[in-house]
């Protein structure tokens, strides 16, 4: 079957550094993307990865191994809106997105 | 601008009579998506259409239907809304197939069932 795992929730604080993990086991991989999701509100796209390593774009990391099957998001410099659910989502072979269930960010002052 | 609007933000319904909710996009993308998404859970495929072409998710209940009478809209049409169906529920599109890009969403309608 098909498999994203993600922590359900952490804890950090403003100005600090976060990161969230994500691990997967789907049929063929076109690529792993993240989304931001406040309260209420709908998914907002934060990076794509399909090759190996890091991409950075300002405070907001992503990291994918394919051999490992793994990914990160890293969060620089915490700010309290940072406060959301982050989603880790795959395209597998069929081009269709299967999702994480999010992990809940809560930023401390 | 928004891109992909969904209407309305927020929908109230009577157990057991059927509404319908609305999509459309602007950006001209071949996929459109219905999610639906519960508290603190992954958005659920329901179904997805490429172009005219409907998929439905084997999972997805009989209760919903989908239409796409154009490429700028898309209908979630529940028949018979039970209370388990009250969930936020998110459209979203993408360029579809060989070309790899984020989906973009909706800012989703609140279901809920009286």
């Amino acid at each position: 079957g098909q498999n994203i795992d993600q922590p359900t929730e952490m804890t950090a604080t403003e100005g600090a550094i976060v990161q969230i993990n994500c691990t997967y086991q789907t049929s063929g991989f076109n690529g792993l993307f993240w989304y931001q999701q406040h309260a209420g509100e709908a998914p907002t796209f934060l990076s794509y990865n399909v090759l190996d390593g890091l991409e950075e774009k300002g405070r907001f990391s992503s990291f994918l191994s394919r051999s490992k099957g793994y990914s990160y998001l890293l969060l620089k410099e915490l700010q309290m809106k940072d406060s959301a659910s982050y989603l880790c989502a795959v395209m597998d072979s069929n081009y269709q997105l299967i999702w994480g269930a999010g992990t809940k960010l809560i930023i401390k002052p | 601008d928004a891109m992909v609007i969904q209407n309305p933000r927020y929908q109230v319904t009577q157990f057991g009579k059927p509404v319908t909710l609305s999509c459309s996009q602007t950006l001209n993308h071949n996929v459109m998506y219905w999610y639906q998404q519960k508290s603190s859970q992954a958005p659920k495929l329901l179904f997805h259409y490429y172009d005219k072409d409907f998929n439905n998710e084997a999972d997805t209940p009989d209760n919903f239907q989908s239409r796409r009478p154009n490429t700028s809209f898309c209908f979630l049409d529940i028949r018979s809304p039970g209370l388990g169906d009250a969930a936020m529920y998110l459209c979203a599109t993408s360029r579809g197939s060989g070309h790899i890009t984020e989906a973009f969403f909706g800012q989703g309608t609140r279901l809920t069932v009286v």
